[in-house]
């Protein structure tokens, strides 16, 4: 059964650091990991999806990478700003169950 | 496109009453789901959708029914609210094409039941 888990599950730094997300994840057969932003009270954002082929992904300031061999993930975070506050949460996707598994997610905050 | 969309925001219901939470999508998805959020959990998966007239249980589908009659619409059916079932629920689309299999999220109904 496919487990994905992050740590930290709570992280603060000051505006401006550079910030690591981890997610692992225990069946590395795989189809896609993607990561997801999760502002209170709201739906979920989706910042980036890798495929299994892939070994990373670039939108702006994010970075993620893929290790599947490992069952790793990390979500890259350059200069963060307090905007940045979320929670953010890493799902596997394994074709063929069609079943995304999702971590319980790291919360974020930048202070200013 | 507005993309995935969800009613109610908000609602609360009284044990035992039933209720139909709407979904909708118009990038026309042919995979759609529904997943719960309880507090500090990540989510799981309720029931799922392959195209119009087929559905699937995810990993807790107890107390819920779904349907999808068009590629648009997929409504997850309550019918008899119990406490356990106090969640916010999100509900999700994705082409499934050989390119791509990402999740669109809708902004979810938060659901009490008392």
């Amino acid at each position: 059964k496919q487990e994905v888990t992050q740590i930290p599950a709570a992280l603060s730094v000051p505006e401006g650091e550079n910030l690591v997300l981890n997610c692992s994840f225990t069946d590395s057969a795989i189809y896609n990991l993607q990561w997801f932003r999760q502002d209170p009270g709201k739906g979920l954002t989706s910042l980036l999806l890798i495929q299994s082929s892939q070994r990373e992904q670039t939108s702006g300031r994010l970075n993620a990478s893929l290790d599947k061999s490992s069952g790793r993930s990390t979500l890259y975070i350059a200069a963060s700003q307090p905007g940045d506050s979320a929670t953010y949460l890493c799902a596997v996707y394994g074709g063929a169950t069609n079943k995304l598994i999702f971590g319980t997610g790291t919360l974020l905050a930048v202070q200013p | 496109n507005a993309g995935v969309t969800q009613t109610p925001k908000f609602r609360i219901l009284k044990i035992g009453q039933s209720m139909t939470l709407q979904c909708a999508q118009d990038m026309n998805h042919n995979y759609m789901y529904w997943y719960r959020q309880d507090p500090g959990m990540g989510l799981k998966l309720i029931y799922y959708s392959v195209g119009a007239g087929i559905t699937d249980k995810g990993e807790v589908p107890n107390g819920y029914n779904v349907s999808r009659s068009t590629t648009e619409d997929f409504p997850l059916r309550l019918e008899l609210a119990a406490p356990s079932q106090t969640s916010v629920y999100f509900c999700a689309s994705s082409p499934r094409t050989s390119g791509s299999n990402e999740q669109f999220f809708g902004p979810g109904t938060r659901l009490t039941v008392l």
